[in-house]
C-alpha cells in the first residue's frame, strides 16, 4: 500500500515551457487535490475533484489545469511555467466527507524551480 | 471569505519546554482537524476534533476545540527534538471544505 505517490520529485524548468505532474493513490479515494506551499503562506489550494471525470477550482487556480481520467490519478498541467510559479506541490486525497470528515493523506511533494 | 488564523507563525523553546500553537476560525466550524510536517516532508494528520469543548490526548499533544466551534489549540508538552515541524491547522466548514491556517513552526534551542 504506497499511499499517494508523486511524480517527479524534482524538475527545474525554464520559463515557458510546460509540465505535468501525475499523482496515484492507492487508497480507492474519491476526493484529490493539488496544494502549492510557499515559505510562510502554508497550504494553498489549486485545484480538486470530487470523482473521477469532475474538476473544481481552489483559491489559485490560474496557470494550471488538471484532469482526472481515471479514479486513482490525478494530473496537474503548466502551460507555460513563470518564475512565481516556484514552490512545493503537494497531492492529497481523501474519502468522501461523509466517512472520515475530509481527512486528507499527503503524497511526499514535488519541488519545482522556474528559470 | 472564511479564514483561520493561526498563531504564533515561530516559537523557539528550549527542549523540555512546553508549546501551544493556537488557531481562530471567523465562522463557526463543523470540525478542526491538525496535521503535522516534518522539516522537508509533507503533511501528516494528526486527529480530528468535532465536538464543541472536546478535548483529545495523544500522549504529550494536547488538543482542544472551543465552546463556540471557532477556535482551537494544540498543546505539547515537555517538548522534545521529534517535536521539530510545522503544526497546521485545518477548519473544516458546512461543506466539508478544509480552510487551512498558516502554520506555526515550532524550533527546539539547542
Amino acid at each position: 500500500n504506497a499511499g499517494v505517490t508523486q511524480t517527479p520529485k524534482f524538475r527545474v524548468l525554464k520559463t515557458g515551457q510546460s509540465m505535468t505532474l501525475l499523482c496515484a493513490q492507492d487508497m480507492n479515494h474519491e476526493y484529490m487535490y493539488w496544494y502549492r506551499q510557499d515559505p510562510g503562506m502554508g497550504l494553498r489550494l489549486i485545484h480538486y475533484s470530487v470523482g473521477e471525470g469532475t474538476t473544481a477550482k481552489g483559491e489559485v487556480p490560474d496557470g494550471y489545469n488538471v484532469s482526472r481520467l481515471k479514479k486513482q490519478n490525478f494530473l496537474l498541467g503548466l502551460e507555460s511555467a513563470a518564475p512565481s510559479q516556484t514552490s512545493v506541490y503537494f497531492c492529497a486525497s481523501s474519502y468522501s466527507p461523509d466517512r472520515e470528515g475530509n481527512i486528507q493523506y499527503f503524497g511526499a511533494g514535488t519541488r519545482l524551480s522556474v528559470l | 471569505g472564511q479564514q483561520v488564523m493561526q498563531i504564533p507563525q515561530y516559537q523557539h523553546v528550549q527542549e523540555g519546554e512546553d508549546f501551544t500553537t493556537y488557531c481562530n476560525s471567523s465562522t463557526t466550524l463543523s470540525n478542526i482537524q491538525w496535521y503535522k510536517q516534518r522539516p522537508g516532508g509533507h503533511p501528516v494528520f494528526l486527529i480530528q476534533l468535532v465536538k464543541s469543548g472536546e478535548v483529545k490526548k495523544q500522549k504529550r499533544l494536547t488538543f482542544q476545540f472551543g465552546e463556540a466551534k471557532k477556535n482551537s489549540s494544540l498543546h505539547i508538552t515537555a517538548t522534545q527534538t521529534t517535536d521539530v515541524g510545522t503544526y497546521f491547522c485545518a477548519g473544516v466548514d458546512s461543506n466539508y471544505q478544509l480552510i487551512w491556517g498558516a502554520g506555526t513552526k515550532l524550533i527546539i534551542k539547542p
